[in-house]
């Protein structure tokens, strides 16, 4: 079987930096990817790890550890509208597998 | 623009009768997806199809049906046979090439109720 987890969620100060963490169970595993939802949206990709180590895009940026099936992603400079949910998802070659989420909540 | 499509964004029906949800896309991708999503919850994978004229179960498949005869079209039938068909519906689509599961493009959604 395949179970992620992740926080429920997480709350920041804007201009701050936050951690969003996840750790994976499954049989087969090619890479990590996360995706933003915001609220009655439809989720958007941010960033895919195939390999360890850290991916930069921009203000986000997602880190992969195949050995500890750990990865997490970090987001910089907070602004108001980082608000969402974060999903981190399994590749599975031909489909993913999506956690529960991470809802992101930033305040003034 | 290149882009995914869903029709109806709301979409009400009586217990008992049978609904199809539209998903279409013209960016050219040969696999789609189609995932229901619960209030708190993650993406659910109900069914994919990486070519035309061929789609695999996902991990809640019982009391959905799909077809893929187009490439653009991948159309989600939720039967009276779902149990609890009340939810948010996604498509998405990828490339389709080897390994490009990872980054889907997904459409706005349809949310579904049924009472």
């Amino acid at each position: 079987g395949q179970s992620l987890e992740q926080p429920s969620e997480v709350t920041a100060v804007e201009g701050a930096i936050v951690q969003i963490n996840c750790t994976y169970q499954t049989s087969g595993f090619y890479g990590l990817s996360w995706y933003q939802q915001h609220d009655g949206g439809a989720p958007t990709f941010l960033s895919y790890n195939a390999l360890d180590g850290l991916e930069e895009t921009g203000r986000f940026s997602s880190f992969l550890s195949r050995s500890d099936s750990y990865g997490y992603l970090l987001l910089q400079e907070l602004q108001m509208k980082d608000s969402a949910s974060y999903f981190c998802a399994v590749d599975g070659a031909n489909n993913l597998f999506f956690g529960t989420g991470t809802r992101l909540t930033v305040i003034p | 623009d290149g882009g995914i499509t869903q029709s109806p964004k709301y979409l009400f029906r009586k217990e008992g009768q049978n609904v199809t949800l539209s998903c279409e896309q013209n960016l050219n991708h040969d696999a789609m997806y189609w995932y229901r999503q619960d209030p708190g919850q993650g993406l659910r994978l109900i069914y994919y199809s990486q070519i035309v004229n061929d789609f695999q179960k996902g991990d809640i498949a019982e009391g959905y049906s799909v077809s893929r005869e187009k490439k653009e079209s991948f159309p989600l039938t939720v039967t009276s046979a779902q149990k609890n068909p009340t939810a948010f519906y996604l498509c998405a689509s990828s490339k389709g090439t080897a390994r490009s599961s990872y980054e889907q493009y997904f459409g706005p959604g349809t949310r579904l109720t049924v009472t």
